[in-house]
């Protein structure tokens, strides 16, 4: 049990909707970093939010966004969607306060674009 | 750009028959390397952080080391419950915690 919640567990969208998917991380754990993993393929790296501002961003268009929150969650938004898009979306905390840091990773969500 | 190497891509054992994952990386300075275990439609499960060349730890039936340009991640007479993707990640340098996967090695362990 990692003290990381996702929700929903599962949603389909169709292409060019919206979509904002939902994580609780673990009380004190201040860095909140979300992937996205297709089929098959190793989690890729999104971006990540330190004390509720970005603090670094993978190889992934503006149209996907986020937010962290003072109470430990956060969100990921995603525009215009795209078949592509169809994955299952990680989100892992971990604390900064400790130079061996370990992130923690959430069940998913997992998205389906029609 | 940090890369990550796993081979083999899938590995089937019987029950007792031990073997070794690879994991292969390029980094510029190394902050960590971690294996994960995911199971189908599930998040990763944090197994082992390895830091520093020579350095080993070991979980159960599991021990992982690391050398500089490579981790191995050893398997010690699995069981069935042992199957599962198992996957690498390294953190190079840099203020944030990004880690960079790779494609994983599914392993099967027959009984």
């Amino acid at each position: 049990e990692t003290g990381v919640t996702q929700s929903p567990t599962h949603l389909i969208k169709t292409r060019g909707q919206q979509v904002t998917l939902r994580c609780s991380s673990q009380s004190g754990h201040n860095t909140v970093s979300w992937y996205q993993q297709a089929l098959g393929q190793g989690p890729q790296f999104i971006f990540q939010y330190y004390r509720e501002e970005e603090n670094g961003r993978g190889n992934f268009p503006p149209r996907f966004s986020g937010l962290q929150f003072p109470n430990y969650s956060s969100e990921l938004n995603v525009n215009a969607l795209e078949l592509d898009d169809s994955a299952l979306y990680l989100c892992a905390s971990t604390t900064a306060d400790t130079s061996q840091e370990t992130q923690y990773f959430g069940p998913g969500t997992r998205l389906l674009v029609l | 750009e940090d890369q990550v190497t796993q081979s083999p891509e899938a590995l089937r054992l019987q029950e007792g028959e031990s073997s070794s994952l690879n994991c292969s990386y390029t980094v510029s300075g190394l902050r960590g390397l971690f294996w994960y275990r995911q199971d189908p439609g599930k998040g990763p499960e944090f197994l082992f952080t390895l830091y520093s060349a020579g350095e080993e730890k070991e979980k159960e039936r599991l021990k992982a080391t690391l050398t500089k340009k490579e981790s191995f991640l050893h398997i010690t007479a699995p069981k069935p419950e042992d199957s599962a993707t198992y996957l690498c990640a390294v953190r190079s340098g840099g203020s944030n915690y990004k880690l960079t996967f790779g494609k994983g090695t599914l392993l099967t362990v027959n009984p």
